[in-house]
């Protein structure tokens, strides 16, 4: 069985800081994936970034980056520079599994 | 993710009435993902499905709903004699080989009971 847990239902972060968004997991399965999406105000929910359990280095898109920490179980999200366009909804997955965390609001302070 | 196209984005429904939700996954993919969203709350996994089988459909409601994936044409999501709880966000995503890749979704249709 598979689970993720984001522990922060919100969090604040001034504009052109960094923030990051937890999400720890569990599994017994020794090849795994986590995905993290964002869903801002209108809806609909965009992928931004994939970490594989081999991967030697944590996953990098644009101002999106994992921290990813395999002993720990964690796969936090950082997104550096923050913009007031980040304000939104951010849900970890992990692969395989159907189920996602219950999320993170995230709202930028101009 | 645009290439999930989901239909219609808005429905409202009388309690009693059926609700059905629409899905085309991208090209190319062959699993669907069906999720719902209660208002200020996270995903709720429904069903997945194959085209022709059900995968798995442990977050089902027992009664009222089904889903299926035909060979030709789009997923279907059926909700039967809708009540106010139904009421929710319904999003699709679609993926190729489940747990292979990111599933890529579906702007979600609204579905109101009044």
């Amino acid at each position: 069985a598979q689970k993720i847990t984001q522990t922060q239902p919100g969090m604040f972060v001034q504009e052109k800081e960094a923030v990051t968004l937890d999400c720890t997991y569990d599994t017994s399965d020794p090849s795994y994936g986590l995905f993290w999406y964002k869903q801002p105000s209108s809806g609909e929910m965009i992928f931004l970034i994939y970490q594989g359990s081999y991967d030697q280095q944590n996953a990098t898109e644009g101002r999106y980056s994992l921290n990813f920490q395999k002993a720990r179980k964690s796969a936090n999200l950082v997104i550096s520079a923050s913009q007031l366009g980040d304000s939104a909804m951010y849900f970890c997955a992990m692969r395989g599994s159907v189920d996602f965390g219950t999320g993170t609001s995230l709202t930028v302070i101009p | 993710n645009a290439g999930v196209m989901q239909n219609p984005r808005h429905l409202v429904r009388r309690r009693g009435q059926e609700a059905r939700l629409r899905c085309s996954p991208m090209k190319g993919h062959s699993h669907v993902y069906w999720y719902r969203q209660l208002p200020e709350e996270g995903l709720k996994f429904m069903v997945y499905l194959q085209k022709e089988n059900i995968i798995d459909e442990s977050g089902m409601p027992k009664e009222r709903f089904s889903a299926e994936f035909p060979k030709e044409g789009p997923s279907i999501l059926r909700i039967q004699q809708v009540v106010r709880g139904d009421s929710a966000a319904y999003f699709c995503a679609s993926s190729r080989p489940h747990g292979d890749t990111e599933a890529f979704f579906g702007q979600g249709t609204r579905l109101t009971v009044v």
